[in-house]
């Protein structure tokens, strides 16, 4: 089945620093791509989405490229506010599956 | 737009004991899913329902069951309760003519087994 790794947190980051969180994935085929973030003490927001290669999924800030070659989907932003603390999850998704979700990346901003 | 919406926000129960859980999905959304999350771990699927039947299930025990409403709404049951259930469980919905796996997540409830 589809799995995925996302690099070990938690990441700590001041205010205004550029932010990667690196997401590769194992598939059959090509699944979309998600990511989505769970704040502090709430459920999962989708927070941006891929459906093919070289599509790129955005929102908030936050950017995420298809890559099939390395079958990666880096999460990316420019910089970083505090209130983007939270935990963020890759994973795979096809058709009517479930989605498959790593442990997430714990990112803390300070100011 | 109504989101998913879950309850109760917290519970707290005794090993041994039986607990339900109500989820409702997002308007317009047919599909519903359940995730456990662990403290400290993404969301392991529990099972989905289309149609008011159970359409898929992950590697969860018996104890586990489910329900889907005519109104899509749904129920997810936890029986003979152990300390290793405590968990925040999460409900997601979808739109299966969309391919269903665009999931919106609810709030969660969170479960403490004592």
């Amino acid at each position: 089945g589809d799995s995925v790794t996302q690099m070990e947190g938690p990441v700590t980051l001041s205010e205004e620093a550029f932010l990667t969180i690196n997401c590769t994935y194992t598939a059959t085929g090509y699944p979309s791509l998600f990511w989505y973030v769970q704040y502090p003490g709430e459920g999962l927001q989708l927070l941006l989405k891929a459906t093919k290669a070289d599509d790129k999924g955005s929102n908030k800030g936050f950017e995420a490229t298809y890559r099939k070659e390395t079958t990666s989907f880096h999460l990316e932003k420019g910089s970083v506010q505090v209130s983007d603390s939270a935990v963020y999850f890759c994973a795979p998704g096809r058709g009517n599956t479930p989605l498959v979700f790593g442990k997430g990346t714990r990112l803390s901003v300070i100011a | 737009d109504a989101g998913v919406t879950q309850s109760p926000t917290h519970l707290i129960k005794t090993r041994g004991q039986q607990v339900t859980l109500r989820c409702s999905p997002k308007s317009g959304h047919d599909t519903v899913s359940w995730y456990q999350q662990a403290l400290g771990q993404g969301p392991q699927f529990i099972f989905q329902y289309y149609e008011e039947e159970e359409r898929q299930r992950g590697n969860f025990p018996d104890r586990f069951s489910g329900h889907q409403f005519p109104n899509y709404s749904s129920e997810l049951n936890v029986n003979a309760l152990l300390l290793g259930d405590s968990a925040l469980y999460l409900c997601a919905s979808s739109l299966v003519v969309t391919g269903g796996h665009e999931q919106y997540f609810g709030p969660g409830t969170r479960l403490t087994v004592t």
